[in-house]
C-alpha cells in the first residue's frame, strides 16, 4: 500500500513565523506535489518536484519555497506566515513520467495562522 | 491555458436516489482523466480514463469520457450517506505534467 504522511494534522502559528510542512511517501515516487485546498478554490498547486533537488514552480508559488534533498520527502516552507496563508495543505505523489499516473495524497494538514 | 471544469458545484439528494456528476476539460495532449472522492481528509482515487466509450465501474459509481465533446460523467445509483463527500476530477496532459483539477462537486446525500 502506497502511503504518503504529513508531519502534522493540525497546526496554529502566528504572523511573521516560519512553517515547515513536511511530507514523506515509502513508494520510491519521484515526483512529489504540494496544494492548497480552499473553499470554493479547489485544489491549487503550490510547488511540485521531478527529482530529488528539483522544483518547479505551480499555480500559487508566491510567499512559498520548497525542499527536496532527499527522493522520499518534499518539505513546504513558508518563509514568514501570513493569515492569507490559512488553508488546508495536502500533499501528493505519483511514479515517474514511464508509470501509472494515479497519484496519491497525504492526509492533509490543516494550517490556521492567526 | 488548461481548464477542467466540474458541474455542479454542489448538489444535495436524498438516499436512493441517482447523481451524475460532470466535468468537461480544455487540456493540449489529453493523457487521462481522474475522479477522486474527498470526504474529511485525503482525496481517494476512484478511476482514471483514458478512452472514449468505455465504462468503468465500482459497485454503484461508474464512470465514461467522451473525448470528442472533452467531457466526462460520473455516476452513483442508490445513493447512500456514505457518498457524500467532494468529488474531484482531474486531467493529465502528455509528459510529466501535473494534473489539473477541476474545483470539486460537494455532494451532500440526506437520509
Amino acid at each position: 500500500d502506497v502511503k504518503v504522511t504529513q508531519s502534522s494534522r493540525y497546526l496554529v502559528k502566528r504572523t511573521g513565523e516560519k512553517v515547515f510542512l513536511e511530507c514523506v511517501q515509502d513508494m520510491d515516487h519521484e515526483n512529489m506535489f504540494w496544494y492548497r485546498q480552499d473553499p470554493g478554490l479547489g485544489l491549487r498547486l503550490i510547488y511540485f518536484s521531478y527529482d530529488v533537488k528539483m522544483k518547479e514552480k505551480g499555480d500559487i508559488p508566491e510567499g512559498y519555497s520548497v525542499s527536496r534533498e532527499k527522493k522520499e520527502r518534499f518539505s513546504l516552507i513558508l518563509e514568514s506566515a501570513s493569515t492569507n496563508q490559512t488553508s488546508m495543505y495536502l500533499c501528493a505523489s505519483r511514479p515517474g513520467a514511464a508509470g501509472t499516473y494515479e497519484q496519491y495524497f497525504g492526509p492533509g494538514t490543516r494550517l490556521t495562522v492567526t | 491555458e488548461d481548464k477542467v471544469v466540474q458541474s455542479p458545484l454542489s448538489l444535495v439528494v436524498h438516499e436512493g436516489d441517482t447523481v451524475t456528476l460532470n466535468c468537461s476539460y480544455e487540456v493540449t495532449n489529453f493523457r487521462s482523466l481522474l475522479w477522486y472522492k474527498q470526504e474529511k481528509k485525503a482525496p481517494t482515487f476512484l478511476f482514471m480514463l483514458t478512452s472514449s466509450g468505455i465504462e468503468k465501474k465500482s459497485g454503484r459509481l461508474s464512470s465514461i469520457l467522451d473525448k470528442k465533446e472533452l467531457f466526462s460523467i460520473l455516476n452513483i445509483t442508490a445513493t447512500q450517506t456514505g457518498d457524500s463527500a467532494i468529488y474531484l476530477c482531474a486531467v493529465r496532459s502528455s509528459g510529466n505534467t501535473p494534473l489539473v483539477f477541476g474545483k470539486g462537486t460537494r455532494l451532500s446525500v440526506i437520509a
